[in-house]
């Protein structure tokens, strides 16, 4: 079945760029999208098909799929964005639906 | 607005059944592919079932074939999960999900998330 992986976590301090990757195998033949995940909420799609924005969503949010790793960029961080981020991926093999283990973002 | 919540969840014994409900409003139903991913506590995002706007196509997680099976009811406006043969490591808060697209075998991504349910097996 399809994997994808993701850091565990990535630490970053306000006002810097935070970037996530997320890996698998030809991810790049791929549509990916991006999930943003706050404690006790449920999750927000931030980018869909690599690296469109759903209104609403900041432009410091962009993402990128020209090859692998697929990657979500946060540009000028802050303490708002502290959340689990996770990709995710239709598999046209499996007919799976695919998400990435999430990535912590912790902001310092 | 577009709505989605769910109901259904609880405590139930290993083996046992359960009926998860979504109930959808503030869109057209019949328009949108619809998903079933859970989250065990502090755990992260695993896809369940999908099944696209008109029934059609249905496709399930390995890890859930064959015992739980996804549908829907376009004159209620109502997404269904029915699950069987309840197992441990079942136990999560089951979200009902709208993807931006109709069709089930690909996606645009999720839009829209209820609250999610919790089912607990014990």
């Amino acid at each position: 079945s399809y994997v994808l992986t993701q850091p565990p976590s990535v630490s970053v301090a306000p006002g810097k760029t935070a970037r996530i990757t997320c890996a698998g195998n030809n991810v790049g033949s791929k549509s990916v999208h991006w999930y943003q995940q706050k404690p006790g909420q449920a999750p927000v799609l931030v980018i869909y098909y690599d690296s469109a924005r759903p209104s609403g969503i900041p432009e410091r949010f962009s993402g990128s799929n020209s090859g692998n790793p697929a990657s979500l960029t946060i540009s000028r961080v802050e303490a708002g964005d502290e959340a689990d981020y996770y990709c995710q991926v239709w598999d046209s093999d499996s007919n799976h639906y695919v998400f990435g283990p999430g990535t912590k973002v912790t902001v310092l | 607005q577009v709505q989605l919540v769910e109901s259904g969840g609880g405590v139930v014994q290993p083996g046992r059944s359960l009926r998860l409900s979504c109930g959808a409003s503030g869109f057209t139903f019949s328009s949108y592919g619809l998903h079933w991913v859970r989250q065990s506590p502090g755990k992260g995002l695993e896809w369940v079932a999908s099944i696209s706007y008109d029934g059609s196509e249905k496709y399930h997680a390995d890890s859930v074939k064959g015992r739980f099976t996804i549908s829907s009811d376009k004159f209620k406006n109502t997404l269904y999960l029915e699950m069987n043969s309840l197992r441990l490591e079942d136990t999560a808060f089951y979200h009902c999900a709208r993807d931006r697209l109709g069709a089930a075998s690909s996606s645009g991504g999720i839009d829209y998330w209820g609250q999610g349910t919790l089912v607990t097996v014990s």
